[in-house]
């Protein structure tokens, strides 16, 4: 099993630029989520995903998409990027919502200019 | 309001002892999880240990002990026998089963340095 993957590991993009974070897994897991982390602060959660089809908002979600078409990938994509997003982002997975370990992906750096 | 307030911004060990990280909380919601992850500077979030609010007793994952204090709403982390492969940052994490059993709250961390 690879686990939970994420790629690019790094990125630089410009102020009104998208793009797609991409995150798979391979464990067949229902719940599905993601989170960024700044300096000083926690994680946060963005967006997370019950099951395929099934999608709800974060703590700052604001500025993010996400869909969930299949059970193994959660991209989350940023519609026109701004430096307050730069950050850290996981990817995280579980089998079940209630599942007490969340299992995270290496992560993706994002510096916006 | 803050969830999970994490006072240690820093704490250093020397090997072979035991440490407590400290972690306080704040909900009224009586059902709810409490987590403790890892992360090394490599980055990845590690899973270390879950106390549930209603478990009579306090969790222990092989070095790793959870100290339960409901009355006073902590959560510290102990780590007993430090080891050099401990030094990272330590987040304390909440869940609330009742108003988002899918949303885990995260403290600021606090960062463990162990010492030869």
């Amino acid at each position: 099993n690879a686990g939970v993957t994420q790629t690019p590991k790094f990125q630089v993009l410009k102020t009104g630029q998208s793009m797609t974070l991409q995150c798979a897994q391979d464990m067949n897991h229902e719940y599905m989520s993601w989170y960024r982390q700044d300096p000083g602060m926690g994680l946060r959660l963005i967006h997370y995903s019950v099951g395929a089809g099934i999608t709800d908002q974060g703590e700052v979600p604001n500025g993010y998409n996400v869909s969930r078409s299949t059970t193994e990938d959660f991209p989350l994509r940023l519609l026109s990027a701004a430096p307050s997003q730069t950050s850290v982002y996981f990817c995280a997975s579980s089998r079940r919502a209630r599942d007490n370990e969340q299992f995270f992906g290496p992560g993706t750096r994002l510096t916006v200019l | 309001a803050q969830k999970i307030t994490q006072t240690q911004p820093g704490m250093f060990v020397q090997e072979k002892e035991a440490v407590t990280l400290d972690c306080t909380y704040d909900t009224s919601d009586p059902s709810y999880g409490l987590f403790w992850y890892k992360q090394p500077s490599s980055g990845e979030m590690i899973f270390l240990i879950y106390q549930g609010s209603y478990d009579q007793q306090n969790a222990t994952e092989g070095r790793y002990s959870l100290n339960f204090q409901k009355a006073r709403k902590s959560a510290n982390l102990v780590i007993s026998a430090s080891q050099l492969g401990d030094s990272a940052m330590y987040f304390c994490a909440m869940r609330e089963v009742n108003t988002g059993f899918q949303k885990l709250v995260f403290g600021t961390g606090t960062r463990l340095l162990v010492s030869p």
